[in-house]
């Protein structure tokens, strides 16, 4: 069974920039979640996908928005960095249906010079 | 608003003494709890959620609706629980299940 797989590890971009970042779900999962962890902090959510629609947003700006392909993997892109958006992005995934619990990736590293 | 609080930021006990590691939260609804670690260099894991009512690697948590609380207990803490602990909870059900609203996390060291 392959796990949740992020890419890329780490990256670095400046301020203004765009950034995409990706995530293959777990072999069987249909739903994806996306959060970001602050230095210090707990994950915060940020968006779901289910088969390939939203399904809930958290408290991000519209700059922050995602995309789930029919194999299920997703993409986060975020648009107009700032200097705030430095944070480990996670990904999760779960099977989808009710009471799935998720399992996450290692995350991105993104940092905003 | 859902909120999960850790008042510990830090833990530190010693090798077979009893460890809890508080949780407390705010939600409307009905909402499911569960603890997620990270050991060094690992992947954020699913520890338990209190819907299983498991007893995973020692620990156990009871979900506390009166007090709002789902603290997390081992009576003989080991070198290999030294960790990042947190607690989530989400929705129990419906199309909000899944979102998880996360605690800042405890860092629990277990001295030898």
């Amino acid at each position: 069974e392959t796990g949740v797989t992020q890419s890329p590890t780490h990256l670095i971009k400046t301020r203004g920039q765009q950034v995409t970042l990706r995530c293959s779900s777990q072999s069987g999962h249909n739903t994806v979640s996306w959060y970001q962890q602050a230095l210090g902090q707990g994950p915060q959510f940020i968006f779901q996908y289910y088969r390939e629609e939203e399904n809930g947003r958290g408290n991000f700006p519209p700059r922050f928005s995602g995309l789930q392909f029919p194999n299920y993997s997703s993409e986060l892109n975020v648009n107009a960095l700032e200097l705030d958006d430095s944070a480990l992005y996670l990904c999760a995934s779960s099977p989808g249906g009710s009471n799935q619990p998720q399992h996450f990736g290692d995350g991105t590293r993104l940092s905003i010079l | 608003a859902q909120r999960v609080t850790q008042p510990e930021k830090l833990l530190s006990v010693f090798k077979g003494a009893p460890v809890e590691l508080k949780c407390n939260y705010s939600y409307s609804g009905s909402p499911e709890l569960f603890w997620y670690v990270q050991y060094s260099r690992q992947r954020l894991q699913l520890l338990l959620r209190h819907i299983s009512r498991e007893s995973i690697k020692g620990f156990t948590a009871d979900l506390n609706k009166g007090e709002t609380s789902f603290h997390l207990k081992k009576p003989f803490a080991q070198e290999e629980d030294s960790a990042m602990y947190y607690c989530a909870l989400t929705n129990a059900g419906g199309t909000s299940y899944g979102k998880l609203t996360f605690g800042q996390g405890t860092i629990l060291t277990v001295h030898p």
